[in-house]
């Protein structure tokens, strides 16, 4: 079945530096991808997306990359900060239809 | 900022009772989900509302779970009876029609003892 699934269960990095977040998606009819932050006790909070037909996508220092070959996506933050520490999902769907969920990445960053 | 609005935000109850949560979505916004999140989990689409109908329940448990939309403008999500391993928090979330960006609301958080 359809399946989206994160390499890095935590990821901990120095403030100041950047910070890769992966994903990888098995349905390849997949069209859209959504990365969410949620902090504790709140609910996902939109990030950035990314549509197929592209490879990467900027907003206010985070980067959405997309390899469509090898079915990754990846959600890159600049200059981290201790307001990031969160839990990263991505989230994919096809033609519009509901959302798939990873399973999370959480993210520590060091003062 | 509109934001989509839940309550209550922490509910305890003991297994086999009856609990409802309750949604406010975004102004405008025709589409309605309701998902679920085991802790440590991504959430899990329980159900989708376009407007008063229901356009996606397949994973929706519906010999306990219910969810209503009445009017096409706030939600209700029902359990009856409550299990123990309906313990998460339920998350519900809205859109303009045909936009996946969905907007979450902060969640109820449902304990079952």
């Amino acid at each position: 079945g359809e399946s989206v699934g994160l390499h890095l269960p935590t990821l901990s990095v120095q403030e100041g530096d950047n910070s890769i977040i992966n994903c990888a998606y098995s349905n390849s009819a997949s069209d859209y991808f959504i990365w969410y932050k949620q902090e504790s006790g709140k609910g996902p909070q939109f990030i950035i997306d990314i549509r197929s037909n592209m490879d990467k996508r900027q907003g206010q220092r985070v980067t959405v990359l997309l390899n469509k070959t090898v079915k990754h996506l990846s959600l890159q933050i600049a200059a981290t900060q201790p307001g990031d520490s969160a839990v990263y999902f991505c989230a994919e769907s096809n033609q519009g239809g509901k959302l798939i969920f990873g399973q999370g990445t959480e993210l520590s960053v060091k003062p | 900022e509109a934001e989509v609005a839940q309550s209550p935000r922490y509910k305890i109850t003991e297994k086999s009772q009856a609990v409802a949560f309750w949604c406010d979505p975004i102004s405008g916004h025709a589409t309605l989900y309701w998902y679920r999140q085991i802790l440590g989990q991504g959430p899990e689409l329980l159900v989708q509302f376009q407007d008063e109908s229901v356009v996606d329940d397949s994973q929706l448990p519906k010999d306990r779970f219910s969810a209503e939309r009445l009017k096409g403008v706030d939600s209700t999500l029902k359990i009856q009876p409550a299990e123990l391993g309906d313990s998460a928090m339920y998350l519900c979330a809205s859109s303009t029609t045909g936009n996946t960006e969905a907007f979450f609301g902060q969640g109820t958080r449902l304990t079952v003892v």
